[in-house]
């Protein structure tokens, strides 16, 4: 139980584009899904924290304009990258959180997006 | 000081041995404590939970929490080829879906 799904595994845009990566718990409903963004060999960096019916919070450092999530249903959320840039190369993972949970959060298998 | 502590490694260990992984922490707040394994282009596995001081165990996997020292665990017994891994740890207070990570260990069973 608690499969978290991706889509794309990985994207190629050209820069200008705007990319969108669905995040769905299969199994689950989530009442909150995390983004995150990882660089070669570090650690996670939360971007934001997504509730259903709601508004996201971005953490510090986020563009809320250039990162778009969208939590439409308690098993799916979105994050559209707009106009790429080849700096917004990375991994990008979800995460949600069960709902009733302990706060454990299952992650997904991680979108790569390269921005050329 | 960062909140949460964790060598980064990498730590190299022949098949069979037995791992220990560590993590310390600053916050005392800190109730939730969890390990996940992330293989290289993959995203963060959760391996184990728990929310109490002592040990909780899972197959080959052990972690072990000391909220007194502020110290946590995972240890992997005969370890596996299929054990190379990051391992990262992460804890959140009571009430806060936020985790918070360590930079992860870089682990290699040498078969």
């Amino acid at each position: 139980g608690a499969v978290v799904s991706q889509h794309p595994s990985r994207v190629i845009c050209k820069s200008g584009t705007s990319v969108k990566i669905e995040c769905r718990s299969l199994d689950f409903q989530a009442t909150t899904m995390f983004w995150y963004r990882q660089f070669p060999k570090q650690s996670l960096m939360l971007m934001a924290t997504s509730n259903e019916g709601s508004k996201a919070t971005y953490e510090q450092g986020v563009e809320k304009d250039k990162f778009l999530i969208n939590h439409a249903s308690l098993t799916l959320s979105t994050l559209t990258v707009t106009s790429a840039h080849p700096e917004d190369s990375s991994f990008y993972i979800c995460s949600a959180s069960l709902a009733g949970g302990l706060y454990e959060q299952y992650f997904g298998p991680g979108t790569r997006l390269t921005v050329t | 000081q960062k909140e949460v502590e964790q060598d980064p490694g990498p730590l190299s260990v022949p098949e069979g041995a037995i791992v220990s992984l560590n993590c310390t922490y600053s916050n005392s707040a800190f109730q939730y404590f969890m390990w996940y394994r992330q293989y290289s282009r993959k995203g963060p596995e959760l391996l184990m939970y728990t929310y109490s001081s002592g040990n909780k165990e899972d197959g080959r996997f052990t972690a072990q929490v000391d909220k007194s020292s502020k110290y946590i665990s995972l240890f992997i017994r005969d370890s596996q080829p299929s054990d190379s891994a990051t391992y990262l740890c992460a804890m959140n207070t009571f009430g806060n879906e936020k985790l918070t990570f360590g930079t992860g260990t870089r682990l290699t069973i040498i078969p």
